[in-house]
């Protein structure tokens, strides 16, 4: 069992709609939560970071951390079709190795 | 742009053969970290550097290897390379004390025929 679990999808949702992104972990020393958006053929790009429990919130996004069930999730509001990508979560106990999810791939239809 | 530069983007190689993946960090930035993403495993961390000096290591196997050059730009080499090595290698860096705020730079597609 991997210690990131991510569901691959893919996920497809009209212009608008509110996305929920989900990872799961099983390693409770994670102290670290992060959300990466990748387009096809680029490099992560970091959406959201959050340190230990506790929800965040950076104009559409917002990341919520539930330590006591192991649980992450990305919520994307008033989804738009440039939101299309895969989206990985990552966490990490002491801040340098990070441990990846294996990606949602989200696809916003006009 | 993450300010992360690597290069070559593109790398088809045979197998056996030796390859060096170059990595600039962020202006700033003292630690560079090597990820390899393949379809089957995803984004996996093999190595980090931090102002030369390795600091942490993942699962990266033993025929490669890593080094960050006083200028602070790292490179990481693969050699008597399988067709399993086939993958997307990524550099990232961050500024010191903050570790998990990792920046990705665009990758280099390895190909092994």
């Amino acid at each position: 069992q991997k210690e990131v679990e991510q569901d691959p999808g893919p996920l497809s949702v009209p212009e608008g709609a509110i996305v929920s992104l989900n990872c799961t972990y099983s390693n409770s020393a994670f102290q670290y939560f992060m959300w990466y958006r990748q387009y096809s053929r680029k490099g992560p790009e970091l959406l959201m970071y959050t340190y230990s429990s506790g929800n965040k919130e950076d104009g559409r996004f917002t990341a919520q951390v539930d330590k006591s069930s192991k649980y992450i999730s990305l919520f994307i509001r008033d989804s738009q079709p440039s939101d299309s990508a895969t989206y990985l979560c990552a966490m990490s106990e002491s801040g340098y190795a990070l441990n990846f999810g294996k990606g949602t791939s989200l696809l916003v239809t006009p | 742009d993450s300010g992360v530069t690597q290069t070559p983007k593109h790398l088809i190689t045979a197998t056996g053969q030796r390859v060096t993946l170059r990595c600039s960090p962020r202006s700033g930035d003292l630690s560079v970290y090597w990820y390899q993403q393949s379809l089957d495993q995803g984004l996996q961390f093999l190595i980090q550097y931090y102002n030369g000096e390795e600091r942490a290591k993942g699962n990266i196997l033993e025929r490669f290897s890593a080094q960050q050059f006083p200028d602070l730009h790292s490179e990481l080499n693969l050699s008597s390379l399988e067709l399993g090595d086939s993958a997307l290698y990524f550099c990232a860096s961050s500024v010191a004390g903050s570790e998990e705020t990792q920046y990705f730079g665009p990758g280099t597609r390895l190909l092994v025929l």
